[in-house]
């Protein structure tokens, strides 16, 4: 079956810009997750979906990110006012219900800010 | 916190040779699940290996195999009989089983296989 799908592969913006991230889990899977992965280090987490609802948004660095998942599948990571910092690999992953369940992983979205 | 340390950033092997990858961690948890991720160029990471920390029993996946140490927190890979597509990145991983799903990676270590 299909897997974990994100959209745009690449996106280029200007400092100061509003940026959508799109992730499509694996069909059926109620737990998703997104991660940031700078340049040279391991992918870190963000925040954590269990259905419709974020379990765990710990991982969020500031008030400019928020991210949704209204429908309990598609989830969209929002980035307000984008710093050069923000630039990264942004990665999606889902889990048939979590817990000790196979994170499966999306191919990613390359963010630059200029 | 958690933390997952790979203390070597890149290595190499001759194709069909066999390569051990380190990975140390530190937990205060008895209860967790442990992992080796690749990452190829097309970024996406794909699930290498895993293992359960209430298995003594070092987990084994074809050519790839770990050397699970929980007293030491050593979770090392071997990958043998090296082959070309096994060029990626390798990330060591955490996972806590009683709490918070998240998982928690390595830096990583870049693998060149050497035909």
């Amino acid at each position: 079956g299909a897997g974990v799908s994100q959209t745009p592969s690449n996106k280029v913006t200007e400092k100061g810009k509003y940026v959508e991230l799109r992730c499509d889990p694996i069909s059926g899977h109620t737990a998703l997750y997104w991660y940031r992965q700078s340049l040279g280090q391991g992918p870190e987490f963000l925040i954590y979906f269990q259905g419709t609802g974020a379990a765990d948004d710990s991982g969020l660095p500031n008030d400019r990110f928020f991210a949704v998942r209204p429908e309990g599948s598609v989830s969209t990571l929002k980035i307000q006012r984008t710093e050069r910092g923000d630039s990264a690999v942004y990665l999606c992953a889902s889990s048939y219900t979590g817990s000790w369940e196979t994170q499966y992983f999306g191919p990613g979205t390359r963010l630059l800010v200029l | 916190a958690q933390t997952v340390t790979q203390s070597q950033p890149e290595m190499s092997v001759q194709e069909a040779e066999t390569v051990t990858l380190s990975c140390t961690y530190d937990t205060s948890e008895s209860d967790y699940y442990l992992f080796w991720y690749k990452q190829p160029p097309s970024r996406q990471m794909i699930l290498v290996i895993r293992q359960e920390a209430y298995k003594q029993q070092n987990a084994t996946e074809n050519r790839f195999s770990v050397n699970f140490q929980k007293a030491a927190k050593s979770f090392s890979l071997k990958i043998s009989d090296s082959q070309l597509g096994d060029a990626a990145m390798y990330f060591c991983a955490y996972r806590s089983a009683s709490r918070d799903d998240k998982i928690i990676f390595g830096k990583g270590t870049r693998l060149h296989i050497l035909p």
